[in-house]
């Protein structure tokens, strides 16, 4: 089992929709988790952290996590075109005796206007 | 103002050369990543250090190799050992390793084989 795994997508809603992007990690001890924002050709960016059970809103960005379930989603309301990009699940999982910040693959999300 | 500052931005190498990219943060972070990524793909662990002198292999470490002299440098060589090196290489830094802390990234230098 990979250690941090997306839906692969491509993802496409409309403009105004909410877009749902889930990822499922598989080290039990991790405690922190990050959802980046990538455009075609640049850095990722953070969007939101999370580190207890239940949800964290930051203005349109919802992000939820059930530790139980080894789960983490975003939810992206009133979607924009704006919110066109890749979005990235980022776990500190465990690699020795330290963390190490793993990424799943990302999902690539599309709002049509 | 704080950042991390990666260079070139773009890099060409020629079959059998090895080339180094630079990482640079002045956020006074402790621990810092390099990472690749491949078009479509997200984003993997090439090596990471948590303090000076000091460095660990992540999990595509074969063909490059890294220094952590100074605690604001963290360059990487792709040496000639690496045989598909085109890709986008990002560095990150964070406050340590083990707290509730965010990554930061640079801009990303694009690496391209000639």
């Amino acid at each position: 089992q990979k250690e941090v795994e997306q839906n692969s997508g491509p993802l496409s809603v409309p403009e105004g929709a909410i877009a749902s992007l889930n990822c499922t990690y598989s080290d039990r001890g991790s405690q922190s988790f990050f959802w980046y924002r990538q455009y075609s050709g640049k850095s990722p960016e953070l969007i939101m952290s999370i580190y207890s059970n239940g949800d964290k809103e930051d203005g349109r960005f919802t992000a939820q996590l059930n530790k139980a379930s080894q789960y983490v989603s975003l939810l992206i309301r009133d979607s924009q075109p704006s919110d066109s990009a890749t979005y990235l699940c980022a776990v500190n999982v465990r690699g020795g005796s330290n963390y190490k910040l793993t990424f799943g693959k990302g999902t690539l999300l599309t709002v049509n206007p | 103002d704080g950042g991390i500052t990666q260079s070139p931005k773009y890099l060409f190498r020629k079959e059998g050369q090895n080339v180094t990219l630079s990482c640079e943060q002045n956020l006074n972070h402790d621990a810092m990543y390099w990472y690749r990524q491949d078009p479509g793909q997200g984003l993997r662990l090439i090596y990471y250090s948590q303090i000076v002198n000091d460095f660990q292999k992540g999990d595509i470490a074969e063909g490059y190799s890294v220094s952590r002299e100074k605690k604001e440098s963290f360059p990487l060589t792709v040496t000639s050992a690496q045989k598909n090196p085109t890709a986008f290489y990002l560095c990150a830094s964070t406050t340590d390793m083990n707290t509730r802390t965010e990554a930061f990234f640079g801009q990303g230098t694009r690496l391209t084989v000639v």
